[in-house]
């Protein structure tokens, strides 16, 4: 029962447009959203999150966008650079993040230089 | 303090034998999580501690796996019988409210 699903397992986009990600879940009790950026050999790293209070949470580059109504979510990375080749996880939670994370199975991003 | 750390970093171990991996989590961080990722996965859930206190285990913890947290510093994951589907990595994360990564601890069962 995959509750986080990101469909898409690949990415590449041209260095400096935009890079979009996106993130689909099942559990209506989710009230909480992450994404992480995960390189080879090494753990997540948190990027960005957002409460289901919100719709839009911006912080640099990054910004998610949460559209409760449809359960899905998604990354916009702008403008796109090398060092954002990674693969990226959208996870979950219910309690403002001070439950367990469910993720999903992530998304491979490559910038083309 | 410079984050969430994890030791050994890789383990390889044959098949029957028992492992033990150690996470220190950031500092006055009360809550500590165990997840496990295998290739082509998100990380899963394992288990949480709010300082000592083990609050939940998922059903993917068998009874061959046991993790402690004593005085609600550092962590322990023990692996007892280890078994080839053991092998993946093993991340630890540590939380005022969010979480945050170690670099985990790649097992490999031979």
């Amino acid at each position: 029962d995959q509750q986080v699903k990101q469909n898409s397992p690949s990415l590449s986009v041209q260095e400096g447009r935009i890079s979009i990600l996106n993130c689909d879940y099942t559990n209506s009790m989710f009230d909480y959203f992450l994404w992480y950026k995960k390189y080879p050999a090494e753990g997540p790293t948190f990027l960005i999150s957002i409460s289901s209070i919100k719709d839009k949470n911006e912080d640099g580059r990054f910004t998610v966008f949460l559209n409760k109504s449809a359960k899905h979510l998604s990354l916009h990375i702008v403008p796109s650079q090398p060092g954002d080749s990674a693969v990226y996880f959208c996870a979950a939670s219910v309690n403002f993040g001070n439950e367990k994370l469910t993720f999903g199975t992530g998304t491979r991003l490559t910038i083309i230089p | 303090d410079t984050g969430v750390s994890q030791d050994p970093r890789h383990k390889i171990t044959k098949r029957g034998q028992n492992v033990t991996f150690r996470c220190d989590p950031i500092s006055e961080h009360n809550r500590l999580y165990w997840y496990r990722q295998t290739l082509g996965q998100g990380p899963e859930f394992l288990t949480y501690f709010q300082n000592e206190a083990q609050l939940e285990k998922s059903r993917l913890l068998s009874d061959r796996f046991s993790a402690e947290r004593p005085k609600g510093s550092f962590s322990t994951l023990e692996i007892q019988r280890t078994e080839q589907g053991d092998s993946a990595m093993y991340l630890c994360a540590s939380s005022p409210w969010g979480q945050y990564f170690g670099p985990g601890t790649r097992l490999t069962v031979t």
